[in-house]
C-alpha cells in the first residue's frame, strides 16, 4: 500500500493551526499511524488507529479519517512541534510510510 | 525503562554482507513483534521487516526482499538483520523498534525505538 503525505513541506507560526493528510493507495481501515520526528532522533508515535492519542502526546494533536484519507491536525502550534511527520498504515504487510511532511517555522 | 539497543553498523562494499543486532530490555520481549525500519541520509522512514513473536512469520519490505533476514532470540531478547548483496541505496540509519499490539483497537504500532545504527554501503 502506498502512502501520500500532503503537503510535503509546510512554512507555519507558533499558534497556528496546521492539518496535515495522508491518502492511502487501498483502504486501510483505521490502521493508520501518526509519528513525529525531530533531527538526530528517532521517531515517537503520536497517535494510533487513526485517532487515539498515545500517552502523553498533548491533546492539540488529533487525528481523523477512515480508509484512504486521514488527516493530522495541530490546533496551536508550539515552537517544539517544528519536526517532520509520518503517516504510516499497519493494515496491510508490508507496513509503509508516507514520505513525511516537514513542518518548518 | 523499555529500550531497544542498535549495533552492529559499519562501511561495508557494494556486494558485501553485514548483520545488525538489537538488545531488548526494561519488556517482555517474547511477547511482541519486532521490526527495523530504516532512513537514508537526508530521506523518510522505510519500513523493513518484523518478525512474530515466536520467530515463526516474517516481512519484508520489496526493496530488501530475498537479500535481507530477520531473526530474533529469545533467550536472548535479541532481534536480527542479516544484510546480504548490499547496494549504495542500502545506506541508511537502521533502527530497531518494538510493534506494540493494541487490543482494545486491534492495531500495531511501534511504540519503542532505539537511535539507530548507522549503515553505509560505498566502496
Amino acid at each position: 500500500t502506498q502512502m501520500t503525505q500532503s503537503p510535503s513541506s509546510l512554512s507555519a507560526s507558533v499558534g497556528d493551526r496546521v492539518t496535515i493528510t495522508c491518502r492511502a493507495s487501498q483502504g486501510s481501515g483505521y490502521y493508520l499511524n501518526w509519528y513525529q520526528q525531530k533531527p538526530g532522533k528517532p521517531p515517537r508515535i503520536l497517535i494510533h488507529a487513526a485517532s487515539t492519542l498515545d500517552s502523553g502526546v498533548p491533546s492539540r494533536f488529533s487525528g481523523g479519517g477512515s480508509g484512504t484519507h486521514f488527516t493530522l491536525t495541530i490546533s496551536s502550534l508550539q515552537a517544539e512541534d517544528f519536526a517532520t511527520y509520518y503517516c504510516q498504515q499497519t493494515f496491510s504487510l508490508p507496513y509503509t510510510f508516507g514520505q513525511g511532511t516537514r513542518l518548518e517555522i | 525503562e523499555e529500550q531497544v539497543v542498535e549495533s552492529g553498523g559499519g562501511l561495508v562494499q557494494p556486494g558485501g554482507s553485514l548483520r545488525l543486532s538489537c538488545a531488548a530490555s526494561g519488556f517482555t520481549f517474547w511477547r511482541f513483534w519486532m521490526a527495523w525500519v530504516r532512513q537514508p541520509p537526508g530521506k523518510g522512514l522505510e519500513w523493513v521487516a518484523n518478525i512474530k513473536e515466536d520467530g515463526s512469520q516474517m516481512s519484508y519490505g520489496d526493496s530488501v526482499k530475498g537479500r535481507f533476514t530477520i531473526s530474533r532470540d529469545n533467550a536472548e531478547n535479541s532481534v536480527y538483520l542479516e544484510m546480504n548483496s548490499l547496494r549504495a541505496e542500502d545506506t541508511a540509519v537502521y533502527y530497531c523498534a518494538r510493534e506494540f499490539f493494541n487490543h482494545r483497537e486491534a492495531s500495531y504500532y511501534m511504540d519503542v525505538w532505539g537511535k539507530g545504527t548507522t549503515v553505509a554501503v560505498s566502496s
